[in-house]
C-alpha cells in the first residue's frame, strides 16, 4: 500500500513571509497524482494544489507552489506571502488509478499557524 | 451549487446503538467515498463505490456497511455504534477525466459514542 508520511506536526510563520511544508510518499506505480488539501476550522476539505506525476513541471497556483522530485518521491508545498487565512490543517494525499478506485492515501497533516 | 451533501453533521449515539449518514452529490460521479478522520490523523478510507450497484471495502471497513442504489446517493450505515467510533466522517466524490482526479469533499458529521 501507498504511504504518505507528513514529518513536521505544526508549522509556524509570520504574515507575509514564505512556509514550506514536506511530503514524502512511497509507490511503485509510475503515473499518479499528488494533492495537497487544506482543512481550515470549519473542517471543509478544500484542494490546495494537484501535481501529476507525467509532469516535470512543478504545479502553481496563485500564492502556492510544489517541489515535485519524481524520484525523491517528495512532494513539499510552499505558500508565499502568507495569509492569516492560510492558517489551517494542509494534507498532503497521494492517489492511483491501483488504488481502491482512486481513493486517496492521506498523511496525517501537519498544523500551520500564522501569526501577525 | 451544493457538490457533496451530509447530514446531520454532528451526532451523539449511544454504545449499540445505529444509524445512517447519509451522503448525497449533484456532480453526476461514478467514485464514492467514505472516509474517517480521527483526532491527529489523516483521512482512512472506509469505503468506496466506483458506481451505483458497486461497492468495496477499504481500509477500515469493521462495524460499517454501504450501499449505493443510486449514482447521487452513498449511505454510510452504522451498527451497533462502539466508542472507537467516534470520528469525523467525510463523504467524498469524484470522476476521473484524464488528470482531473479531484475529490470533493462533504463538510464532514462529527459523531460521538457514548
Amino acid at each position: 500500500a501507498q504511504t504518505v508520511t507528513q514529518s513536521q506536526p505544526e508549522m509556524s510563520v509570520q504574515e507575509a513571509e514564505t512556509v514550506t511544508l514536506s511530503c514524502t510518499y512511497d509507490t511503485s506505480e509510475s503515473d499518479y497524482y499528488l494533492f495537497w488539501y487544506k482543512q481550515p476550522p470549519s473542517r471543509q476539505m478544500i484542494l490546495v494544489i494537484r501535481q501529476e506525476a507525467y509532469k516535470q513541471q512543478n504545479a502553481t497556483e496563485n500564492r502556492f507552489s510544489v517541489n515535485f522530485q519524481k524520484a525523491a518521491k517528495s512532494f513539499s508545498l510552499k505558500i508565499s506571502d502568507s495569509q492569516l487565512g492560510d492558517a489551517a490543517m494542509y494534507f498532503c494525499a497521494y492517489g492511483d488509478y491501483s488504488n481502491s478506485g482512486y481513493a486517496l492515501n492521506f498523511g496525517k497533516g501537519t498544523s500551520l499557524l500564522v501569526t501577525p | 451549487n451544493a457538490g457533496v451533501t451530509q447530514t446531520p453533521k454532528f451526532r451523539i449515539l449511544k454504545i449499540g446503538q445505529s444509524m445512517t449518514l447519509q451522503c448525497a452529490q449533484d456532480m453526476n460521479h461514478n467514485y464514492m467515498y467514505w472516509y474517517r478522520q480521527d483526532p491527529g490523523m489523516g483521512l482512512k478510507l472506509i469505503y468506496y463505490s466506483v458506481g451505483a450497484g458497486i461497492t468495496d471495502k477499504g481500509e477500515v471497513p469493521n462495524g460499517y456497511n454501504v450501499s449505493r442504489s443510486t449514482t447521487e446517493d452513498f449511505p454510510l450505515r452504522l451498527e451497533l455504534a462502539a466508542p472507537s467510533q467516534t470520528s469525523v466522517y467525510f463523504c467524498a466524490s469524484s470522476e476521473k477525466q484524464g488528470a482531473r482526479t479531484e475529490a470533493f469533499f462533504g463538510q464532514g458529521t462529527r459523531l460521538t459514542v457514548v
